[in-house]
This record gives C-alpha cells, sequence and structure tokens, in this order.
C-alpha cells in the first residue's frame, strides 16, 4: 500500500457528462499530480499542485481542471467527457516538488465514458 | 523538453535468466532516474532511482539499474528472473534544474516464463 487513496475505483458514465476523481495524498507529502493512462499513449503527465498552488501543466485539456485543498487532498474535474477521455487516472504524491524524491502512486481510477 | 524511450514494448525470458528493460533518456542538464512496476489493476510501484554517485544502483525485488551517462541509458536488470517479476515497467526521468513532474516512457511488458 502507497498511502495514497484514490475514489472511486471505476467510473461508467455517458458522454457528455462531468466527473469528480479524488485522491488523497499520503500523510505529509505536499505535492500532489495527476497522470493519465491509456492504452495507446502510456502514462500523460497531466497537472502538479504544490501546497495548494498549481506547480506544473502538461497535457491537460481545458475540458479538465484541477485543485488542491487546504487538507492537501486534491480533485481532478473532467467535463463533457468523450469517449476518448476512457483511462486510467493516476493520482501520486511526494514530499517535496522537486529533487531526487520518487513519487508514490495510487491505485488509480479507472474511467469508461460511454 | 525531458524525454524517456523505451525502445522494446515487449521482453520475454525464461525464468532463471538474467532479465534487462532498456531505457534511454533526453534531459538539457543532468537527470534524476527513475523505474516504476505496475501488476495488473494496480498502480506504479516505485523500484529504484539514481540522483548521483554510483552508477549501479540496487532497488526492491533484487533488481538494479545501470546509470551510463556517455549512452544517456539507464536500463533495469536482475541476474534471475521470477515469474513474478511479469508485469509493466515504466523507466521516468526529471530534470534537476526546475520543477518539472516525472516524465515517463510507454512502458515495457515483461514476461517470464516457467
Amino acid at each position: 500500500d502507497s498511502g495514497v487513496t484514490q475514489t472511486p475505483k471505476h467510473l461508467i458514465t455517458a458522454t457528455g457528462q462531468r466527473v469528480t476523481l479524488r485522491c488523497s495524498p499520503r500523510s505529509g507529502d505536499l505535492s500532489v499530480y495527476w497522470y493519465q493512462q491509456s492504452l495507446d499513449q502510456g502514462l500523460q503527465f497531466l497537472i502538479q499542485y504544490y501546497n495548494g498552488e498549481e506547480r506544473a501543466k502538461g497535457n491537460i485539456l481545458e475540458r479538465f481542471s484541477a485543485q488542491q485543498f487546504p487538507d492537501l487532498h486534491s480533485e481532478l474535474n473532467l467535463s463533457s467527457l468523450e469517449l476518448g477521455d476512457s483511462a486510467l487516472y493516476f493520482c501520486a504524491s511526494s514530499v517535496v516538488s522537486q529533487m531526487g524524491t520518487e513519487a508514490f502512486f495510487g491505485q488509480g481510477t479507472r474511467l469508461t465514458v460511454v | 523538453a525531458q524525454s524517456v524511450a523505451q525502445p522494446e514494448d515487449q521482453v520475454n525470458v525464461a525464468e532463471g535468466n538474467p532479465l534487462t528493460v532498456k531505457c534511454t533518456y533526453s534531459v538539457s542538464g543532468n537527470p534524476y532516474l527513475f523505474w516504476y512496476v505496475q501488476y495488473p489493476n494496480r498502480g506504479l510501484q516505485f523500484l529504484l532511482k539514481y540522483i548521483t554517485g554510483d552508477n549501479l544502483v540496487k532497488g526492491s525485488y533484487g533488481f538494479e539499474a545501470e546509470f551510463n551517462k556517455s549512452q544517456t541509458s539507464f536500463h533495469l536488470k536482475k541476474p534471475s528472473a521470477l515469474v513474478s517479476d511479469s508485469a509493466l515497467y515504466f523507466c521516468a526521468v526529471r530534470d534537476m534544474s526546475g520543477n518539472t513532474p516525472l516524465v515517463f516512457g510507454k512502458g515495457t511488458r515483461l514476461s517470464v516464463i516457467a
């Protein structure tokens, strides 16, 4: 168990809908990262937060947004969902946002858009 | 921009034989390098990392990796493969210079045959 908790584990929703994925980082970790894993694209970095502030942005669509709350949990909001958004979404956390610290991953949320 | 290449989508090895999973990287400065493993329906688990110092890094489950700066490589190795090592392996890189997230390769599926 990595200590990173993601809910829900599975989500099935229709095109055009909006969903929220939740992540609780490991105790003491200030940095949270979101990744999308799909079969053809591998593991794509979406966005990073550090202590409540956005730190880095990757290939995140405008229909997607995220935030990190004062208690350090994070939410990834996906709206106007399309079939192609079906993927495994991972949250990871680390103690600091840079240097040689590894990130610890949650078990992911499998999103299926039908 | 940093990037990682894992040239083999699939590696097959017989149980008891040595295994190598290849990784090459590209960064503007000095790298931090990581290996992660993903078992079916699980999140990514940290295996080992190279920060500085000895080019041979030892990690979990008997895995090790060799950093080669001239070849910009960080190959994962294990002297004797187990069937339980069968999984998806990801190499990742982070640039030392800034607040950059981990960038992952597309993954290599390792299959160890009894």
